[in-house]
């Protein structure tokens, strides 16, 4: 059982906008910052998003974040075939000192 | 361009130590950041297992605080993962990567090595 809660899966069209959710508590998410990693099949998890809404370097403004309360989420617009990974949200939680993850969502382009 | 490589044994029998190392290329690893060590078990999630800073200052997984040591050698540039006491359960992918954070609210990876599968088997 992962500390922050993700939706199993999600799927959506090419070309259409899906939204993740990343839902804590107000020890983690609703006093920390969050960060969101994409892990296509096969390879290592890659920052998408971190401090809720920021972008590293590189990464299209078709992925977006953000935060309200205890919950997170992630956004990507015009979908693509290679979009079709698992993404996790990430976040520190003081009450653990811990870095917590949440269990993961996968996203079909179908 | 910065780099992180995992090393070490691909299979550990129950109950020894399993032991990796990353070595970091294109960064000096005194210059900042924490480093980092998360696991991936077959078809699971993402398991956050320590992270160290160059000056040794530490944090371990609550859950896993009892059996871990990370520890980091700046003349070689690397860090390194020793987990104790292994069973089955801890037969994952283990990733090291790049922290920004230190405890406070702000703590995401930047930066992941390939990952290198270690099985707990006898």
């Amino acid at each position: 059982q992962s500390v922050l809660t993700q939706p199993p899966s999600v799927s959506a069209a090419p070309g259409q906008k899906v939204t993740i959710s990343c839902s804590g508590s107000s020890s983690n998410i609703g006093n920390t910052y969050v960060s969101w990693y994409q892990q296509l099949p096969g390879t290592a998890p890659k920052l998408l998003i971190y401090d809720n809404d920021e972008r590293p370097s590189g990464i299209p403004d078709r992925f977006s974040g953000s935060k309200s309360g205890t919950s997170a989420t992630l956004g990507i617009t015009g979908l693509q075939t290679g979009d079709e990974a698992d993404y996790y949200c990430g976040t520190w939680d003081p009450s653990l000192s811990a870095v917590v993850f949440g269990g993961g969502t996968r996203l079909t382009v179908l | 361009q910065v780099q992180l490589q995992e090393s070490g044994p691909g299979l550990v029998k129950p109950s020894e130590t399993l032991s990796l190392t990353c070595a970091v290329s294109g960064y000096s690893i005194s210059s900042g950041y924490y480093w980092g060590w998360i696991r991936q078990p077959p078809g699971k999630g993402l398991e956050w297992i320590g992270s160290i800073y160059h000056s040794g200052s530490n944090y371990y997984s609550p859950s896993l605080k009892s059996r871990v040591t990370i520890s980091v050698d700046t003349s070689k540039n690397q860090f390194s993962l020793k987990l104790n006491s292994v069973t089955a359960a801890d037969t994952a992918m283990y990733y090291c990567a790049r922290c920004f954070g230190g405890g406070g609210p702000r703590w995401y990876f930047d930066l992941w090595g390939r990952g290198t599968l270690v099985t707990v088997s006898s």
